[in-house]
């Protein structure tokens, strides 16, 4: 069946630098969805890419669908203590949505 | 507007005793999916309802895990037996369409379960 995997998944950085978090998949996906859980939170979804290709910006959130839509990345320029939390990407195909393993991020002040 | 609701929050039992939790979707999704959550094994989805009907259960542990939906507006997971491995947090999302439109999900707060 489809997986999704994460790297890392665990990451430590000092406020003010940069944060990425890779996603890829087993398979080909039609979309590929971003999901921020914050510590004793819920997931919270963030985005949707669709395209091949497709890259999307939110403030200092980056996001990226790769060319053969199946690998996806996070990138957080110049990190915040609020930006803690568990990114997790979900892969879609077919009637199926695969949460991905999940990356961790803690910020050091 | 609301969000997802979920209920209880938290729920302690004993090994053996039967645990229902419960949801209430976003008024309007047609789509509605139960996950649990563990250090160990992540965000698995247990099951996933589409107008009502269970679209994909393949998630769902074992026999003693059975969930419903008799109406759009609410769900229950029930487990009976439960046993200690089954502690986790639960978490009720929906979505507006399904799987396959590919809609954003919203999660409810979770139920935090644990079995002695």
């Amino acid at each position: 069946g489809q997986q999704v995997m994460q790297i890392p998944q665990y990451q430590h950085v000092q406020e003010g630098e940069d944060f990425t978090t890779y996603c890829n998949s087993s398979t080909t996906l039609s979309n590929i969805q971003w999901y921020k859980q914050r510590p004793g939170g819920h997931p919270v979804f963030l985005i949707q890419l669709v395209k091949s290709g497709e890259v999307k910006k939110q403030k200092r959130l980056t996001f990226q669908f790769g060319e053969a839509k199946k690998n996806s990345s996070l990138h957080i320029t110049a990190t915040q203590t609020t930006d803690v939390g568990t990114y997790f990407c979900a892969g879609g195909g077919n009637e199926k949505l695969t949460f991905g393993t999940g990356t961790r991020l803690t910020i050091i002040p | 507007d609301a969000g997802v609701i979920q209920s209880p929050r938290h729920e302690v039992t004993e090994m053996g005793q039967e645990v229902t939790l419960r949801c209430k979707p976003i008024s309007g999704h047609n789509s509605l999916f139960w996950y649990r959550q563990t250090m160990m094994r992540g965000l698995e989805l247990l099951i996933y309802f589409n107008n009502n009907v269970p679209i994909d259960d393949s998630g769902m542990p074992e026999d003693r895990f059975s969930a419903k939906m008799p109406n759009a507006s609410f769900s229950t997971l029930k487990i009976q037996p439960s046993e200690p491995r089954d502690s986790a947090v639960y978490f009720c999302a929906s979505s507006l369409g399904s799987v396959r439109v590919g809609q954003p999900q919203h999660f409810g707060d979770g139920t935090r379960l644990s079995i002695l």
